[in-house]
């Protein structure tokens, strides 16, 4: 079956300084990637997605690469804010038809110090 | 556009009721979404309905749990008889019919707590 594996957490870190939160999957076909962020008592919100492969999401300074070799699709930011304090969860979906049930990774907590 | 609505928010149960949690799926959009976070864990699937036709169901508990999305209204979660272990934030989702980019659009979520 489908699995989401994410990096423990949480993460700390200080303001400006660069992030990578990895995220590694297991699939049959071709799954659409993506990274959803949760704020402090907030749903969740789409950060980005890539639908195949060498496909590159970006959103709000956030980028992430889907790697079919690797089967990865780390999530990284060059500086970070006070701001981008959240969960951050990396989930696929299986291609085709129109059920997109999600398979989402554990979740990591981000904490940026000003 | 008004995004996925659910309610109530925040919803507290004694142990044995019943919760009812309800969604509304944004505008045009046919296909509904349940999952479900326990504490420090992720999201997991539990049930993908379509208008009056539950398609997947294979993420719900066998017992005490029940969907449905009539042909009017709101997508409903039922649990029955609560316990502690029902406390989690349950997420509804919605889609379009024709989802090629596999996005879904989840609402804010309702926090149930078992007392």
């Amino acid at each position: 079956g489908n699995s989401v594996t994410q990096m423990e957490g949480p993460v700390t870190l200080s303001e400006e300084a660069f992030l990578t939160i990895n995220c590694t999957y297991t699939a049959t076909g071709y799954p659409s990637l993506f990274w959803y962020v949760q704020y402090p008592g907030e749903g969740l919100q789409l950060l980005l997605k890539a639908t195949k492969a060498d496909d590159k999401g970006s959103n709000k300074g956030f980028e992430a690469t889907y790697r079919k070799e690797t089967t990865s699709f780390h999530l990284e930011k060059g500086s970070v804010q006070v701001s981008d304090s959240a969960v951050y969860f990396c989930a696929l979906s299986d291609r085709g038809g129109a059920n997109s049930k999600l398979t989402f990774g554990k979740g990591i907590t981000l904490s940026v110090r000003p | 556009n008004a995004g996925v609505m659910q309610n109530p928010r925040h919803l507290v149960r004694r142990r044995g009721q019943e919760a009812r949690l309800r969604c509304s799926p944004m505008k045009g959009h046919s296909h509904v979404y349940w999952y479900r976070q326990l504490p420090e864990e992720g999201l997991k699937f539990m049930v993908y309905l379509q208008k009056e036709n539950i398609i997947d169901e294979s993420g719900m508990p066998k017992e005490r749990f029940s969907a449905e999305f009539p042909k009017e209204g709101p997508s409903i979660l039922r649990i029955q008889q609560v316990v502690r272990g029902d406390s989690a934030a349950y997420f509804c989702a919605s889609s379009p019919p024709s989802n090629s980019g596999n996005t879904i659009y989840f609402g804010e979520g309702s926090w149930l707590t078992v007392v």
